[in-house]
């Protein structure tokens, strides 16, 4: 199984600010990665697929960039909606994995 | 637009059979039948996201190793639907169930809302 590796695990920040979190895949899994977006008691939602690609209607604040094994997510001017989990995951191969998720808090 | 809704039993005894099912509206569970997935991610209460397994219209299907020996997904495509069968389960098995959709060679773009199943005598 590809294993996923976020960091960090959380984060606390300020309204406005700007965060990166990385996510590294235990082999090569080319650009297919994504990530997404979980509010308390929501399903997650994607933001983030093929690494950089923005999914229809995700603000152009949630940028994604990386390619083989190392990944970024980075968000700015972070607004309150924003404090969240977030996830990556590989789609490369089966089994899908999911990274243990990054907790954005005030 | 296409919505997926989960249903079943909230409570399990252990060691007997989790079965829960996916209805799919606003598309035919078949349409771009090749290219789609339907399957089940589970996140245990506080913790992270497991893909569990997923199918095809067809009924090709592909699993968790994790968890194969207990699972079977399965399609019924008169009914729009698809289901999962979890056998022998315990406490470890307590999560929300989310039925889910991805197209080939692309990550989950659609989620159900989650059912809550507990295990517990």
């Amino acid at each position: 199984d590809i294993q996923m590796t976020q960091s960090p695990s959380s984060l606390s920040t300020s309204v406005g600010d700007r965060v990166t979190i990385t996510c590294r895949a235990s082999e090569d899994i080319s650009n297919y990665l994504a990530w997404f977006q979980q509010t308390p008691g929501k399903a997650p939602k994607s933001l983030i697929y093929a690494a950089s690609t923005s999914q229809s209607g995700v603000p152009s604040k949630f940028s994604g960039s990386g390619f083989g094994t190392d990944f970024t997510l980075t968000i700015t001017s972070l607004q309150p909606e924003d404090f969240a989990i977030y996830y990556c995951q590989q789609y490369k191969s089966y089994p899908l994995t999911f990274g243990g998720g990054t907790k954005v808090e005030i | 637009q296409l919505q997926l809704q989960e249903s079943g039993p909230g409570l399990v005894r252990p060691s007997e059979t989790l079965s829960l099912t996916c209805t799919v509206s606003g598309d035919s569970i078949t349409s771009r039948s090749a290219n789609y997935r339907w399957g089940w991610i589970r996140q245990p209460p506080g913790k992270g996201l497991e893909w569990i397994g997923n199918i095809d219209y067809s009924g090709n299907t592909d699993y968790n190793p994790f968890l194969k020996s207990r699972l079977t997904v399965s399609v019924d495509t008169s009914k729009n639907q698809f289901s999962l069968s979890l056998s022998s389960v315990t406490a470890a098995d307590t999560a929300v169930y989310y039925c889910t959709r991805r197209t080939v060679n692309y990550p989950t773009d659609v989620w159900g809302k989650g059912t809550t199943v507990t295990v517990s005598s």
